[in-house]
C-alpha cells in the first residue's frame, strides 16, 4: 500500500534561509506526489505536484520539489522563505481505491523574523 | 463559485449527543471526502463518496455515518458524540474524472470539541 512518511514535525527557519521540508514514500505502482499546505486556521491546499516528466516541480510561490525515484524522495525545498510561509505542510499520496490520498502527518514551517 | 463549504466552524457537544456536519460543493464534483486532523497524526480518511447514492469507509469510519443523496452534499452524522472525536474535520471534493492525479478541494473545516 502507499503511503509517505514526514521526517520532521517541526522546522524552524529564520527570514530568508533556505528551507528543506523531507517526504519519503513507500509505493509499489506508479507514483503521483503532492504537497499541500494548511495557513493558520485553514482548509488545506495544493501547492504543487508530480505527475509525470520532470522530476522538478515548481509553485507560483517560490516552492519546488524533486521526484528522487532511487531514494523515494519528494523533498520540498525554498531557497529564501518569507513571514508568510509559516504554514503546515503535508505530504501526499493517492491509495489504489478511487481518488482518495494517504496524507503523511506534516511537518510545521515557523518563519521566525 | 463558493468552493467546498463547510458549517458549522465551531461546535462544543456533550458525551452521547449527535450532529451532523454538513459540506457542499459547486464544482460538480463527483468525489468528495471526510478527514479528521488530529496533532501528529496528519488527516486520516473517515469516509469517501464516489458519486450520488455511493459511499464507503475510509481508515476511521466506527462511530460516524454518511450519505450522498446529491452531487453537491455530503453530511457527516455523528451518531453519539465521544470524546475521542475531538478533532478538526475537513471535507474534500476533486473533479469529475475522479482519477488519481485530480487535485484535491478542502474547506475551512469544524473545530468539534465533545465534552
Amino acid at each position: 500500500a502507499q503511503s509517505v512518511t514526514q521526517l520532521d514535525s517541526q522546522v524552524p527557519v529564520f527570514e530568508e534561509a533556505p528551507v528543506e521540508l523531507r517526504c519519503n514514500y513507500s509505493s509499489s505502482v506508479s507514483v503521483y506526489l503532492f504537497w499541500y499546505v494548511q495557513y493558520p486556521n485553514q482548509g488545506l491546499q495544493l501547492l504543487l505536484k508530480y505527475l509525470s516528466g520532470s522530476t522538478l516541480v515548481e509553485s507560483i510561490n517560490g516552492f519546488e520539489a524533486e521526484f528522487n525515484k532511487s531514494q523515494t524522495s519528494f523533498h520540498l525545498r525554498k531557497p529564501s522563505v518569507h513571514i508568510s510561509d509559516t504554514a503546515e505542510y503535508f505530504c501526499a499520496v493517492p491509495l489504489n481505491t478511487g481518488n482518495q490520498f494517504y496524507f503523511g502527518t506534516g511537518t510545521s514551517l515557523t518563519v521566525i523574523p | 463559485n463558493a468552493g467546498v463549504t463547510q458549517t458549522p466552524k465551531f461546535q462544543v457537544l456533550k458525551t452521547g449527543q449527535s450532529m451532523t456536519l454538513q459540506c457542499a460543493q459547486d464544482m460538480n464534483h463527483e468525489y468528495m471526502s471526510w478527514y479528521r486532523q488530529d496533532p501528529g497524526m496528519g488527516l486520516r480518511l473517515i469516509h469517501y463518496s464516489v458519486g450520488a447514492g455511493i459511499t464507503d469507509q475510509g481508515e476511521v469510519p466506527n462511530g460516524y455515518n454518511v450519505s450522498r443523496s446529491t452531487t453537491e452534499d455530503f453530511p457527516l452524522r455523528l451518531l453519539s458524540a465521544a470524546p475521542s472525536q475531538t478533532s478538526v474535520y475537513f471535507c474534500a471534493s476533486s473533479s469529475p474524472g475522479g482519477r488519481n492525479t485530480d487535485t484535491q478541494y478542502f474547506g475551512p473545516g469544524t473545530r468539534l470539541t465533545v465534552l
